[in-house]
């Protein structure tokens, strides 16, 4: 199985900062990499697809990257609606697979 | 909208089936992919296992002698069926709508106890 390493594990930021999340897998998944943020309660929604296309309706201040086997998430100008868990997900191959998460915390 | 919705009993007790329905509305399931995940308490994610708008399936090899997903083409729902539960298959599952850029669409999910 590919393996996804997730970090931080927990992100406490300010209003109006910018963060980042990093997921590192186990081998080359050739940008396909999903970015998920879920919120107490509710289900996961879908920010970012193949590493780096924005979903329909998800706020330009989310934007993806990648370098090698390493995938980020950024988060600009952070607002407090940013507040929940963010994981990735790989679907490369199957099984699919996800990190283990990042719980953000807005100051 | 794409609308996912699962059903099924809150509590298993050890040893028994665990047997979940996601009633999908708006959205054809013989269209795309539509699978199955679950949200350990701690938060580790599990992909389960899916069915293609064909009616193939795929299960994640951890799961796979466990597993049964089926589909009932003209109520639009797809069943997940897990044998043998123990206390670790304790989760919050999801139903969800699989695409090639990710899963899209999502159920509110059913959080599930295996307990005596």
């Amino acid at each position: 199985d590919i393996q996804m390493t997730q970090s931080p594990a927990s992100l406490s930021a300010s209003l109006g900062e910018t963060v980042s999340i990093e997921c590192l897998a186990s081998e080359d998944i050739y940008s396909n990499l999903a970015w998920y943020q879920q919120k107490p309660g509710k289900s996961p929604q879908l920010l970012i697809y193949y590493a780096s296309s924005l979903q329909d309706g998800v706020p330009s201040r989310f934007s993806g990257s990648e370098s090698g086997t390493q995938y980020s998430l950024e988060i600009n100008s952070l607002q407090p609606e940013d507040e929940g868990d963010y994981f990735c997900q790989q679907s490369y191959k199957f099984p699919l697979t996800f990190g283990s998460g990042t719980k953000l915390e807005i100051k | 909208e794409v609308q996912l919705q699962e059903s099924g009993p809150g509590l298993v007790k050890p040893s028994q089936s665990l047997s979940l329905t996601c009633s999908v509305t708006n959205y054809s399931i013989t269209n795309n992919y539509w699978g199955w995940i679950r949200k350990f308490p701690g938060n580790k994610m599990e992909w389960i296992g899916h069915i293609s708008y064909s009616g193939s399936t795929s299960s994640n090899p951890s799961l796979k002698s466990r597993i049964s997903i089926t589909r009932d083409t003209s109520k639009n729902q797809f069943f997940l069926q897990l044998n043998s539960v123990t206390t670790e298959d304790t989760a919050t599952y999801y139903c969800a709508r699989l695409t090639t850029e990710g899963i899209d669409y999502w159920g509110q999910g059913v959080m599930v106890t295996v307990s005596s």
